[in-house]
């Protein structure tokens, strides 16, 4: 089945560190693939999304590459923030029939940014 | 757009209580998914429902739990009877099919204490 795999944490930072969550999937068919925060006491957010290999998605400075060679979609950041604190997933969708409409979520990566 | 309404914010109940969740999704939106998060497992798909039929009810973890879409602007989630280890934030998300987004838009969650 799919599957989505992400390192775990916390993860510890200082503010203007540099910031990488690994992510690697499994999935059958050709997914579309995203990485949601989740802020302390709110629901989840979409951050940023790829849907085709090499396809780099970007926004609020964090971005991942889709490697369909490496089945991997990495979050960085290259300074990071107080309020970057948060839980970060990673998550697949596999395009076709109903169960496209479904996402495979990964563990979550609490991240932690210190002044 | 109000975005994804879920009521109440939070919950405490006794075992073996009758508890209710609801969910108003975001108009036009025709997918709707419950999801539990806990610290021990993470981030759980319960169902997901398309344009009012239930799709996937793979997720849930007994019969205790049932939910239902009488139409496409209200769902609801109910566990009868509560016990303590259905103590969770519960997330309803909603998602327009084939759109250009192509995001689940999460609600605020529901915080079950059952005592």
């Amino acid at each position: 089945g799919d599957s989505v795999t992400q390192m775990e944490g916390p993860v510890t930072l200082s503010e203007e560190a540099f910031l990488t969550i690994n992510c690697t999937y499994t999935a059958t068919g050709y997914p579309s693939l995203f990485w949601y925060v989740q802020y302390p006491g709110e629901g989840l957010q979409l951050l940023l999304k790829a849907t085709k290999a090499d396809d780099k998605g970007s926004n609020k400075g964090f971005e991942a590459t889709y490697r369909k060679e490496t089945t991997s979609f990495h979050l960085e950041k290259g300074s990071v923030q107080v309020s970057d604190s948060a839980v970060y997933f990673c998550a697949l969708r596999v395009r076709e029939g109903a169960a496209g409409n479904k996402l495979t979520f990964g563990g979550g990566t609490r991240v932690l940014v210190k002044p | 757009d109000a975005g994804v309404i879920q009521s109440p914010r939070h919950e405490v109940t006794e075992m073996g209580q009758e508890v209710t969740l609801r969910c108003k999704p975001i108009s036009g939106h025709n997918s709707l998914f419950w999801y539990r998060q806990t610290m021990m497992r993470g981030l759980e798909l319960l169902i997901y429902f398309n344009n009012n039929v239930p799709i996937d009810d793979s997720g849930m973890p007994e019969d205790r739990f049932s939910a239902k879409m009488p139409n496409a602007s209200f769902s609801t989630l109910k566990i009868q009877p509560s016990e303590p280890r259905d103590s969770a934030v519960y997330f309803c998300a909603s998602r327009e099919d084939y759109a250009s987004t192509d995001t689940q838009y999460f609600g605020p969650g529901t915080r079950l204490t059952v005592l």
